[in-house]
């Protein structure tokens, strides 16, 4: 079993939808929980950071995460075309805080 | 002013060869680290060093030689190429007791 499984996708919304994105993590010692989204070609970018269970808001994005069901989801509303790139969830754990990514998830925000 | 930032962006080199890739962060953390993504865009940890301290070295070929000569710099070089080395690296760096990582653009490397 991967220690961190993501929904693969891909994933084809219309624009205004409202997308989720989900995760699911094994080790329940970790502690630090990520969404990083990347663009063809370029390197990931950092969405969104979290170390609690509970949501965090910032503008479209909603990051979620429910430590008990070892789950991590994240929410973007009023999806843009500008959105469409993978989706990368990560936890950050050990010294190093080292990352541990899933899979990834393609999306693409139709006008 | 490029946080993260790699040279070269595209490497195609022959079997057998030796090449290094480099990487610079202007942004004052402690701790970098070399990714690779393969093919499935999979991204999974080779290296990271603390304060020039290699404290994490996943199963990776020792073909694989991190060096860092201070703490804005951590270079990869890799002997000896096989076909299977071709990936994007990307370098990424941290305030380990923030744990938020910025990546580099990334270095996609041919090997042919």
């Amino acid at each position: 079993q991967k220690e961190v499984e993501q929904d693969p996708g891909p994933l084809s919304v219309p624009e205004g939808a409202i997308v989720s994105l989900n995760c699911t993590y094994s080790n329940s010692a970790f502690q630090y929980f990520m969404w990083y989204r990347q663009y063809s070609r370029k390197g990931p970018e950092l969405l969104m950071y979290t170390y609690s269970s509970g949501n965090k808001e910032d503008g479209r994005f909603t990051a979620q995460v429910d430590k008990s069901s070892k789950y991590i989801s994240l929410f973007i509303r009023d999806s843009q075309p500008s959105d469409s790139a993978t989706y990368l969830c990560a936890i950050s754990s050990g010294s190093a805080r080292q990352l541990t990514f899933g899979s990834g998830t393609q999306l693409t925000v139709l006008p | 002013d490029t946080a993260v930032s790699q040279t070269p962006k595209y490497l195609v080199t022959q079997m057998g060869n030796d090449k290094s890739i480099k990487c610079e962060q202007n942004l004052g953390h402690d701790t970098m680290y070399w990714y690779k993504q393969d093919s499935k865009k999979f991204l999974k940890i080779m290296f990271s060093y603390n304060n020039k301290e290699l404290i994490i070295n996943e199963t990776v070929p020792n073909r694989f030689s991190p060096k860092s000569p201070d703490k804005a710099h951590l270079n990869l070089h890799i002997n000896s190429l096989e076909l299977g080395d071709s990936a994007v690296y990307f370098c990424a760096s941290s305030q380990v007791k923030d744990g938020e990582a910025f990546f580099g653009q990334g270095t996609r490397l041919t090997v042919v």
